[in-house]
């Protein structure tokens, strides 16, 4: 199936661990996103990639590291795990030109404790 | 960050209703997107609008580009169970500068 998926789709962990989501698409697409969905369903960009250089940043604690090791694949690595870090964290991609918008993951469900 | 004020909030109708929400925003964007979320899944693609005034249909839904390119309307007609689930709408000025900024959702509950 040609799709985003990303992994694990539940993450519960312990406040001060070092925690990754794996995220890859076969779409052939050249961007990817991290979009962060919190308690009240806002969806908000983290991260966006394009042929594996990174081009938005949004405001965004430096404890959360993304990694594109090539266009098909966008890790996200998060330090010190917060409790204010608990959301759901939502994968997407899509080709950098006109008429292409966003496809997204599943969503990986991240609980601090 | 920015978001695009999206209303209503949320809505409870009878199946076999019609459902209108709407998106506004304070900028012009020069892309239009609608989403549906269901629980535990990622947002899909409903319907895209590329330029003002444009009004697309997919099955029983319709979405305008506002003239001012400053707002989205999406309508649902005939409404059945399976539209249930939180409709966003999603902006972009431009596709290789601009990120896709998210409404806030519209929460759609439908009952038999």
């Amino acid at each position: 199936d040609t799709a985003v998926s990303q992994t694990p789709k539940y993450l519960v962990t312990q406040m001060g661990n070092d925690k990754s989501i794996k995220c890859e698409q076969n779409l052939g697409h050249d961007t990817m996103y991290w979009y962060k969905q919190d308690s009240k369903k806002f969806l908000k960009i983290m991260f966006s990639y394009n042929n594996k250089e990174l081009i938005i940043n949004e405001t965004v604690p430096n404890r959360f590291s993304p990694k594109s090791p090539d266009k098909a694949h966008l890790n996200l690595h998060i330090n010190s795990l917060e409790l204010g870090d608990s959301a759901v964290y939502f994968c997407a991609s899509s080709r950098r030109q006109e008429r292409s918008p966003l496809h997204f993951g599943n969503g990986t469900r991240l609980t601090v404790t | 960050g920015q978001q695009l004020n999206q209303s209503p909030q949320s809505m409870f109708i009878q199946e076999g209703e019609d459902v209108s929400m709407n998106c506004t925003s304070s900028s012009i964007f020069n892309t239009w997107l609608w989403y549906k979320q269901d629980p535990g899944e990622g947002p899909v693609l409903l319907i895209a609008l590329y330029k003002a005034g444009e009004l697309t249909s997919n099955g029983r839904l319709t979405a305008q580009f506002g003239i001012t390119r400053k707002d989205s309307f999406l309508n649902i007609s005939a409404s059945i169970p399976s539209d249930v689930g939180i409709y966003f709408c999603a902006g972009q000025k431009s596709y290789n500068t601009d990120k896709l900024i998210f409404g806030t959702g519209t929460r759609l509950q439908v009952f038999p």
